[in-house]
């Protein structure tokens, strides 16, 4: 996807909090996810943010929308080595098909 | 709920031969599945997109003979790769979206590692 940026590696320690960033230049992106994949594995969605709204927070997860700088984060609070894995920041066009960063490998250390 | 079911998770197969890869969904219905392949510590490319009873559309550079794709249900695609050489070995994935509920986003199956030996 040369359409979504993510930089590709984040080494974190366990208990810190993780902030992992995107940007995207499309501007009619109507939904923003992000989608988790461990070794082996397919993809998890782990949230989604519509294009009306800033901030999205579910349980650790929290999701910052910056629409004028097309800029995504995700914030990983209290990390776990269970958080250990790829995270995939994708946008799609009214509901359609999805493009994907090239994803970011969280590392979460003792 | 939105749960995607792929099938094998794990094939290795012949040069020559060809391999079908189902996906299913097993809880909703799904006019629309995206087949994707992915590379060692690399993304997802979209190779196809699979809608229920007609043609799939196919991504620029990918061979739509080479890689059949089958959705003749609400519930079922399947990826066929035929006469698979080496280079076709990868992870594929394929995803659906449920019709009615947009908090389901897109659901992705467990993906399935093929080696062509």
């Amino acid at each position: 996807g040369e359409d979504v940026e993510q930089s590709l590696f984040l080494s974190v320690r366990e208990g810190d909090s993780s902030v992992i960033n995107c940007t995207y230049t499309d501007s009619s992106s109507t939904y923003l996810y992000w989608y988790k994949q461990e070794p082996g594995a397919g993809l998890q969605l782990l949230t989604y943010i519509f294009s009306n709204m800033d901030m999205k927070q579910d349980q650790r997860l929290t999701v910052l929308l910056n629409k004028k700088d097309k800029h995504l984060s995700l914030r990983i609070a209290d990390t776990q080595t269970g958080d250990s894995a790829i995270y995939f920041c994708a946008e799609s066009m009214n509901d359609y098909k999805l493009s994907f960063g090239a994803g970011t490998t969280v590392t979460v250390r003792a | 709920g939105a749960v995607v079911s792929q099938h094998p998770s794990r094939v290795i197969c012949k040069s020559g031969t060809s391999v079908k890869i189902e996906c299913r969904s097993l809880d909703f219905q799904a006019t629309t599945m995206f087949w994707y392949r992915q590379f060692p510590k690399q993304s997802l490319m979209l190779m196809a997109t699979s809608n229920e009873g007609s043609k799939a559309t196919y991504e620029q550079g990918v061979e739509k003979d080479k890689f059949l794709i089958n959705h003749a249900s609400l519930t079922l695609s399947t990826l066929t790769v035929t006469s698979a050489h080496p280079e076709d070995s990868s992870f594929y994935i394929c995803s659906a979206k449920a019709n009615s509920n947009l908090n389901y986003g897109y659901t992705f199956g467990s993906g399935t590692r093929l080696t062509v030996v």
